[in-house]
């Protein structure tokens, strides 16, 4: 069966260090990956997707990194802020398969 | 231009109810797709609407059910109400059938609480 793992519930970091995020998976080929971002209360909202022949993407201060024979992704948020404290979640799809979530790993930058 | 509505915010109800819950998707926004996210853990897909028909379902019971309506709204129904179902439902909109690759945005979110 289709998995998703995010290792981490919760990562502390200081601000303006790099915050680096896991995500790994199983059974997803071709293998399609989309990170949110969630804040309290709020529905996600789409920051990237990077598809498997992709190995690395970047915006702004985000990059995204996929390799296939690890079956893992790594999001980096560099110069963190206390502005990019939220929940970052991690979504796979396949061709037409339905999109799964991880369960999130809640980022805390602290001042 | 309006992102993705949905009504009502919050809402308390008592086992064995039966809820509704709305969405407007965004502008332009042909695709409808309905979540379920319960406390600590990720949004999970309940279905997908397009055209008015259901395209994709995921692995939740019929007492879920839905439409799309010709402006591409939609309605989240939910029958005899258990415990279980209290979580955040959450309403995403996309433009087109092309799987997840074009951006969804996601509404705010109706919390059911389930008494």
């Amino acid at each position: 069966s289709q998995k998703i793992e995010q290792n981490s519930e919760a990562l502390n970091i200081q601000e303006g260090k790099t915050a680096t995020l896991t995500c790994n998976y199983t059974n997803y080929s071709p293998a399609y990956l989309q990170w949110y971002r969630q804040d309290p209360g709020r529905g996600p909202v789409f920051l990237l997707l990077i598809r498997e022949n992709e190995k690395e993407k970047r915006k702004e201060r985000l990059k995204v990194t996929f390799d296939t024979t690890l079956k893992q992704s790594l999001f980096h948020i560099t110069a963190s802020q206390p502005a990019d404290s939220a929940t970052y979640l991690c979504a796979l799809f396949s061709g037409n398969t339905p999109l799964v979530f991880g369960k999130g790993t809640r980022l805390s930058v602290i001042a | 231009d309006a992102g993705v509505t949905q009504s009502p915010t919050h809402l308390i109800k008592t086992r064995g109810q039966q809820v509704t819950l709305r969405c407007s998707p965004k502008s332009g926004h042909d695709t409808v797709s309905w979540y379920q996210q319960a406390l600590g853990q990720g949004p999970q897909f309940i279905f997908q609407y397009y055209e008015e028909e259901e395209r994709q379902r995921g692995n939740f019971p019929d007492r879920f059910s839905g439409h799309q309506f010709p402006n591409y709204s939609s309605e989240l129904n939910v029958n005899a109400l258990l415990l279980g179902d209290s979580a955040l439902y959450l309403c995403a909109s996309s433009l087109g059938v092309a799987g997840y690759y074009n951006e969804q945005f996601f509404g705010p979110g109706t919390r059911l609480t389930v008494l």
